[in-house]
């Protein structure tokens, strides 16, 4: 059963507009979430962390924000390039038993329009 | 530092053969993961190591998957028999187990079972 979940597998947006990348999760225990990028063929790479204490986490053109509540946190890129064309992993962290678990939803490809 | 190296980068096999896939962690880092990516479920959790001890592998799809961890500089995962179905590509990530660091990953392997 997915406990971190991305509804929408593709997201089209013109170049210099907002891109908004959602993500669910059902866990309460986790306790830290991370965006991740990821290229053809290549291994996804860190974007974005944002800490579950905190409601918001900026890094230039990128913001996370999470809302506990809901369990629900968001990606945001203003403004777009046709270089953030790429595929976007949510993923959420806890540690529990000692032990670290990791758990990524199924992604969301994001194309940029020139 | 090399960063978290996988091998091979692509695998053909034909279908009831034994599929060995290699990964080496970035050195110093204690918390090793296996992954299985596939459209329909993303970045799926198979295993996961800490300090060589496999924590969780409740994620391995069935009996003929296998993860080892010899030492803390490599980790295999073999599939045996191969079927066609695990046709995907698997990803190695390695992480600092003490803090909420991002997992690095491997750039993957590429496994067709035809």
């Amino acid at each position: 059963d997915q406990q971190v979940k991305q509804n929408s597998p593709s997201l089209s947006v013109q170049e210099g507009r907002i891109s908004i990348l959602n993500c669910d999760y059902t866990n309460s225990m986790f306790d830290y979430f991370l965006w991740y990028k990821k290229y053809p063929a290549e291994g996804p790479t860190f974007l974005i962390s944002i800490s579950s204490i905190k409601d918001k986490n900026e890094d230039g053109r990128f913001t996370v924000f999470l809302n506990k509540s809901a369990k629900h946190l968001s990606l945001h890129i203003v403004p777009s390039q046709p270089g953030d064309s790429a595929v976007y992993f949510c993923a959420a962290f806890a540690r529990f038993d000692g032990a670290n678990n990791l758990f990524f939803g199924t992604g969301t490809r994001l194309t940029v329009i020139p | 530092d090399a960063g978290v190296i996988q091998s091979p980068r692509h695998e053909v096999t034909e279908m009831g053969q034994e599929v060995t896939l290699r990964c080496k962690p970035i050195s110093g880092h204690n918390s090793l993961f296996w992954y299985r990516q596939t459209m329909m479920r993303g970045l799926e959790l198979l295993i996961y190591f800490n300090n060589n001890v496999p924590i969780d592998d409740s994620g391995m799809p069935e009996d003929r998957f296998s993860a080892k961890m010899p030492n803390a500089s490599f980790s295999t995962l073999k599939i045996q028999p191969s079927e066609p179905r695990d046709s995907a590509v698997y990803f190695c990530a390695s992480s600092w187990r003490g803090s909420n660091t991002e997992a690095f990953f491997g750039q993957g392997t590429r496994l067709t079972v035809v």
